[in-house]
């Protein structure tokens, strides 16, 4: 079975900072890792997602995360954060037929 | 247009009511899902369909009853109300088979269900 752990569930962080979110998780097979952002009352948007290749994915809004198989990580990183990028993440894989979401990590980004 | 949209958006009723969910995406796609998001966000798979037919049931209540008339439309019925049924729920597609093919999910805006 998967499953996924985010390590910090709150992320204080003054605006153009940079910032890391931890994302690690457990398979016994091969997994497709993905890194999803709510804003407020708002469903989930696809950031980025890694399936293959390169393991440094680039997103949108200026996100990126590493792959490390050895680790088992998928953090993300934004090297300056913005006011709008306040919101929650989530790191999540897939695994046979279904995706497991990780418990989130609330980003707030102070002026 | 919106990819994925479901109404209604906000949802209050009293314990013991049936209430339902609609759930309607434009893009195509073949798969379509339900996700429960509780108060710690915790985002939990109920059920998904694939062209109609239901792929993945998770241990849900038999209260809760999915319907998929069409491969564009996924509601969301439920019987019988409880407290605990108070969360977010998310309606989402896929273009395929998601999970399986790395796809993403493209997700509604949510309803939030408040049960009193």
């Amino acid at each position: 079975a998967q499953s996924v752990t985010q390590l910090d569930s709150q992320v204080p962080v003054f605006e153009e900072a940079p910032v890391e979110l931890r994302c690690n998780y457990s398979s016994s097979v091969s997994v497709y890792l993905f890194w999803y952002v709510q804003y407020p009352n708002q469903g989930l948007q696809l950031l980025l997602k890694y399936l293959s290749g390169s393991t440094l994915v680039k997103g949108i809004n200026g996100f990126e995360a590493e792959f490390n198989k050895s680790q088992t990580s998928f953090h993300l990183r934004k090297p300056s954060v913005h006011i709008s990028d306040t919101a929650e993440y989530f790191c999540a894989v897939s695994g046979g037929n279904q995706f497991y979401f990780g418990t989130g990590t609330s980003l707030t980004v102070i002026p | 247009d919106t990819a994925v949209s479901q109404t209604p958006k906000y949802l209050v009723t009293q314990m013991g009511n049936d209430k339902s969910i609609k759930c309607e995406q434009n893009l195509g796609h073949d798969t379509m899902y339900w996700y429960k998001q509780d108060s710690k966000k915790f985002l939990k798979i109920m059920f998904s369909y694939n062209n109609k037919e239901l792929i993945i049931n998770e241990t849900v209540p038999n209260r809760f009853s999915p319907k998929s008339p069409d491969k564009a439309h996924l509601n969301l019925h439920i019987n019988s109300l409880e407290l605990g049924d108070s969360a977010v729920y998310f309606c989402a597609s896929s273009r395929t088979g998601g999970a399986r093919w790395g796809e993403k999910l493209f997700f509604g805006s949510g309803t939030q269900l408040s049960v009193l």
